[in-house]
């Protein structure tokens, strides 16, 4: 499987503290994405990196890109309960439209 | 407002009784494709689109099939559903590869 993994698989903090949720993946990439999911809901989009970038800022969020050990990372600054949701990476290998989605890691934010 | 609609929400169905579930998104999107997601096993590719009647298989194709006669349209088809396609399913769409999917809010299907 072309699957990526990610971990943990849960993560549970306090509000205010730093949330970092890490994916891995087996193939050279065109580009990585992360996406949030709202219990059973549709997938919501966050950011985006391509290959050739290392790091990647959005408001709260932080993304790094090691592509020599085929890593993500995903850090949100100064968590909210709002922010409780589950993580997945998603990647694509350039050769067309197939993407490829982490197992995904569940974060809960507790007030 | 942008957004891919999935119809219907929940279905529950028999063995064997076909089934279509509709996509559309009003965005112009070039880019379709369908997940399945089940517990533990995270969202797996079904199907995929770049482009009116340009579709290709994801890892998970068997036991169903897709149809892009229109850009904005993408229907799953489930010919003789079986019990191991219970699961919750979602259509997305970009406007080109390598740039962030929309989701639609899903369809959990029920096989009986």
């Amino acid at each position: 499987s072309q699957q990526g993994e990610e971990d943990p698989q849960a993560l549970s903090i306090q509000e205010g503290e730093n949330a970092t949720m890490n994916c891995s993946y087996k193939t050279s990439i065109n580009n990585l994405q992360w996406y949030r999911q709202n219990s059973g809901r549709g997938l919501v989009h966050l950011i985006l990196i391509r290959s050739n970038e290392r790091e990647k800022h959005s408001g709260r969020l932080r993304v790094t890109l090691d592509t020599s050990k085929k890593s993500s990372s995903l850090l949100i600054t100064a968590s909210r309960a709002a922010d409780t949701a589950s993580y997945f990476c998603a990647y694509d290998r350039g050769t067309g439209n197939q993407f490829y989605f982490g197992t995904g890691t569940s974060l809960t934010v507790i007030p | 407002e942008a957004q891919v609609t999935q119809n219907p929400r929940y279905l529950i169905t028999v063995t064997g009784k076909k089934l279509t579930v509709t996509c559309s998104q009003n965005m112009n999107h070039e880019y379709m494709s369908w997940y399945r997601q089940d517990p533990g096993l995270g969202l797996r590719q079904i199907y995929y689109s770049m482009n009116v009647e340009v579709t290709d298989k994801g890892d998970v194709p068997e036991g169903y099939k897709v149809s892009r006669k229109e850009k904005r349209n993408f229907p799953l088809i489930l010919e003789s559903p079986s019990p191991n396609q219970t699961s919750l399913y979602f259509c997305a769409s970009s406007s080109r590869t390598g740039s962030g999917y929309t989701f639609g809010s899903g369809t959990r299907l029920t096989v009986v």
